[in-house]
Formats: structure tokens, sequence, C-alpha cells
């Protein structure tokens, strides 16, 4: 089963909108991650949360994290064109088999 | 800015020859991962180094698949010999840390087709 599943699967907005991507996991874990991909090209590096942090801002994007109710929220302000991409979700679950794992993404669609 | 190099960046090979597949990490970083996607599977671990030394390779089927990092600049993947199944995005990754999993940087990928 999947450690981190991203929530919706795909999603299309309007330029200028806000968009909100969700990612639940299973297990304990010592950091979140959110990637973003272009057109199958290499991964990109987001945002960092550790586990004992509840919210991280980068410029127009904002990462919230419930331990909890183990979810985690991407937020875009103001969504561009050029935001259009995948966005993943990588866990790093705590213990002595730990690895990073990603969910299978989310498909992001800006509209101009 | 530093990258992570892969080579070759694309491959058409036909079932039963050996692939191999390099990657240059960023330089100072002493973690290497291995990583195929698939539209099917998604992005999985193959297997990833931590000062050269393999810590996990589980996620590799290791009858056909190795990993190797001869030295700290170069890391290798080969399928010996390959099938159609292994046709996918090969992206290798490097970081920094000593225990956990922090920011990754990942390369351009290889992508393989096994005829």
């Amino acid at each position: 089963s999947q450690q981190g599943e991203e929530d919706p699967q795909a999603l299309s907005i309007q330029e200028g909108e806000n968009a909100t991507m969700n990612c639940s996991y299973k297990t304990s874990i010592n950091n979140l991650q959110w990637y973003r991909q272009n057109s199958g090209r290499c991964l990109v590096h987001l945002i960092l949360i550790r586990s004992n942090e509840r919210e991280k801002h980068s410029g127009r994007l904002r990462v919230t994290l419930d331990t909890s109710k183990k979810s985690s929220s991407l937020l875009i302000t103001a969504s561009r064109a050029a935001d259009t991409a995948s966005y993943f979700c990588a866990t790093d679950s705590t213990g002595a088999n730990s690895k990073l794992t990603f969910g299978k993404g989310i498909t992001l669609s800006v509209r101009p | 800015d530093a990258r992570v190099t892969q080579t070759p960046r694309h491959k058409v090979t036909e079932m039963g020859q050996e692939v191999t597949m390099r990657c240059q990490p960023i330089l100072g970083h002493n973690t290497v991962f291995w990583y195929r996607q698939t539209m099917m599977q998604g992005l999985e671990l193959l297997a990833y180094f931590r000062n050269r030394a393999p810590l996990d390779d589980s996620g590799m089927p290791k009858d056909r698949f190795s990993a190797e990092m001869p030295d700290a600049t170069l890391a290798t993947l080969k399928i010996q010999p390959s099938e159609p199944r292994d046709s996918a995005v090969y992206f290798c990754a490097s970081g920094f840390g000593n225990f956990g999993f922090g920011t990754q940087h990942f390369g351009d990928g290889t992508r393989l087709s096994i005829l």
C-alpha cells in the first residue's frame, strides 16, 4: 500500500486562483517533502516540513502538516500557467527500514 | 547551479541486452538514490547509497539489476539481461545527510525503452 497518497489526482484551475493539494500517509514520519515535475522531466524539490513543524512558507507556497491526522497540504497562491506540472509528496518514515516514499502525484493544470 | 548528471538521456535496445546507466552526483553530496518511474507504478526507489555504501536495494529485482558506486563521483545502475517490462524513466538523485532523508536533487533521467 502507498505510504503517501495525494488528493485529488488531477486539478484544473484558472490562472490567479489558489490550488490546494493534499497528501495523506500511514506511518510516523521524520519529515514530509513536496516535489514538482514538469512533463516527465526531473523532479524539483519545493519544500520540506519536519514532523515537529506545522506550517512552512516559501514564496507563493504554503505547506501545512497535521501529524495527528497524518496529512499535509500544499497551497499555491495566485497560480500561474507556469505552475502547470505534477506535484508529489514524499514521506521520510521513521523506523529501521525507513525510506523516502513518493506518492503517485497530482496533475495540476492552470488555464491562462 | 550544481546538478546531478545522468547518462545516457535516452536508450533504446533489444531485450536481452545489457544496459548501463550512469550518474554523477552533486559534489559533496553523500547520498545517492536510484528511482524508476512508470505510469502504472509511479516513482519507485530501487536502491540508495550513503557514503558509497549500499544501504537498501530491496526495491530492485536482484537477479537482473545491480547498483554500484565505484567512487564518490559515479554511481551506476545495470540491467542484465534487460526485458521489455524494464522500460521506464530511471532517475538518479543525490543529497546530503547522515540519517534520514532530506532534500534530494534529481537528474534529468534516462528514458529506457526495451524492445
